[in-house]
């Protein structure tokens, strides 16, 4: 099983609201990671975890929360979220890193719309 | 700062064999892969170079030159369904807190047509 599955597909919610974007993956993998895209644009990273621990945050709005609960589960709590952070969002995750290639596996993404 | 170029747009024929180029400049190097993104869906890992040279998989090649900042893309045998961004990602160095961060090119848009 080489799948990363996140939920929901679509989102749309307002300014004021409160979502959670998920992500899973039963590749035995510990590294994982949230990814934004816009349209025709490359992935940017947000954030790292390793082993379930926080290893980058490229200096991401507080507005954007991750948090890894097991070694197979990604959350992105969203909130207070601006029209400009609509986009793709993509999660990944890898065996962990070091010298070897160790190539992202990526989930289909959540297509998410802020109103 | 992490600088990575790619061509925009390409467009080849259906059989023909198209290269695309990626010129780096970066703070480090510790890998460079390649992901096809077709449309609406995810990057898919292609290929991955470390050393000098070419790494061949399938109709697929992909070559570095670390000394001139520079990899390629070849694909060979185009098919139609080959139609997709072609996404070149440096790993700038190891970190130390364990994943691997990736920085990604601004990707090349291949057309193939009949």
């Amino acid at each position: 099983d080489t799948e990363v599955t996140q939920t929901p597909k679509h989102l749309v919610m307002g300014m004021t609201n409160k979502k959670s974007l998920k992500c899973e993956q039963h590749m035995g993998h510990r590294a994982m990671y949230w990814y934004k895209q816009k349209a025709k644009k490359p992935p940017e990273l947000m954030f790292v975890y390793s082993y379930e621990k926080l290893s980058i945050n490229e200096s991401v709005p507080s507005r954007f929360s991750p948090e890894c609960p097991n070694s197979s589960l990604l959350n992105l709590h969203l909130h207070a979220l601006q029209p400009e952070d609509s986009a793709l969002y993509l999660c990944a995750s890898s065996r962990e890193g070091g010298k070897d290639s160790y190539e992202q596996y990526f989930g289909p993404g959540t297509r998410l719309t802020v109103t | 700062g992490q600088n990575i170029d790619q061509p925009t747009e390409m467009t080849a024929t259906e059989g023909a064999i198209v290269q695309i180029n990626c010129t780096y400049q970066t703070s480090g190097f510790n890998g460079l892969f390649w992901y096809q993104q077709h449309a609406g869906e995810a990057p898919t890992f292609l290929s991955y170079n470390v050393l000098d040279g070419l790494e061949e998989k399938g109709r697929f090649s992909s070559f570095l030159s670390r000394s001139k900042g520079y990899s390629y893309l070849l694909l060979k045998e185009l098919q139609m369904k080959d139609s997709a961004s072609y996404l070149c990602a440096v790993r700038p160095y190891i970190l130390t807190g364990g994943g691997n961060k990736l920085t990604f090119g601004t990707g090349t848009q291949l057309k193939v047509e009949l």
